[in-house]
């Protein structure tokens, strides 16, 4: 079975700061990884994704994340973060072996917190 | 193009009751997926349709069903309601059944047992 690990449950940064939300997953076999953003009193929204190829992979918004596979790790940065980007964010996977089904295993989320 | 829709938002059940979720998925998407998010569990996965057929189950009791029609337009129902069944129920659409493409999500349902 296909689990994922969020380790900070919150991180607080200040405006400008780069930041990185670290998620590690452990599975048999391949995976697809996903990271989604969650603003409060709104559902998920897909950040971004990787699928195969280029193990990095960046959003439209300024953040990216790097499979890496030796330490079945996909964790997201941002060089430099604005207050708008305060939201949970969750990391997700599933099992690329599988039914290929739309399930997906969450992280229990991080908190990004941007002060002034 | 309208988004993922849920209603009702807000919800507010006793002990014992049933109730039931419903979810529009953005026009033209055939697959439905449902979660539930709570502060001790995170996101956990509970069921998805595509084209009106359970496709795939989570680790949920039988309590918890659902359903889709023909628009694609699916229900969700939680029988003999337990104080652990708050949570914010979250429906996600997509255009087939596959990890290839996106989910979208809904703003959710938040559902309190009292």
């Amino acid at each position: 079975a296909q689990s994922v690990t969020q380790l900070d449950s919150q991180v607080p940064v200040f405006e400008e700061a780069p930041v990185e939300l670290r998620c590690n997953y452990s599975s048999s076999v391949s995976v697809y990884l996903f990271w989604y953003v969650q603003y409060p009193n709104q559902g998920l929204q897909l950040l971004l994704k990787y699928l195969s190829g280029s193990t990095l992979v960046e959003s439209i918004n300024g953040f990216e994340a790097e499979f890496n596979k030796s330490q079945t790790s996909f964790h997201l940065r941002k060089p430099s973060v604005h207050i708008s980007d305060t939201a949970e964010y969750f990391c997700a996977v599933s099992d690329r072996a599988g039914s290929g089904y739309s399930t997906l295993t969450f992280g229990k989320g991080t908190m990004l917190l941007v002060s002034p | 193009k309208a988004g993922v829709t849920q209603t009702p938002r807000y919800l507010i059940k006793t002990r014992g009751q049933q109730v039931t979720l419903s979810c529009s998925p953005i026009s033209g998407h055939r697959s439905v997926s449902w979660y539930q998010q709570t502060p001790g569990q995170g996101l956990q996965f509970l069921f998805e349709y595509f084209s009106e057929t359970q496709r795939n189950k989570g680790n949920f009791p039988g309590r918890f069903s659902g359903r889709q029609f023909s628009n694609s337009r699916s229900e969700m129902n939680v029988s003999t309601l337990e104080l652990g069944d708050s949570a914010l129920y979250l429906c996600a659409s997509s255009l087939d059944s596959s990890l290839l493409y996106e989910q979208y999500f809904g703003p959710g349902t938040r559902l309190t047992v009292t």
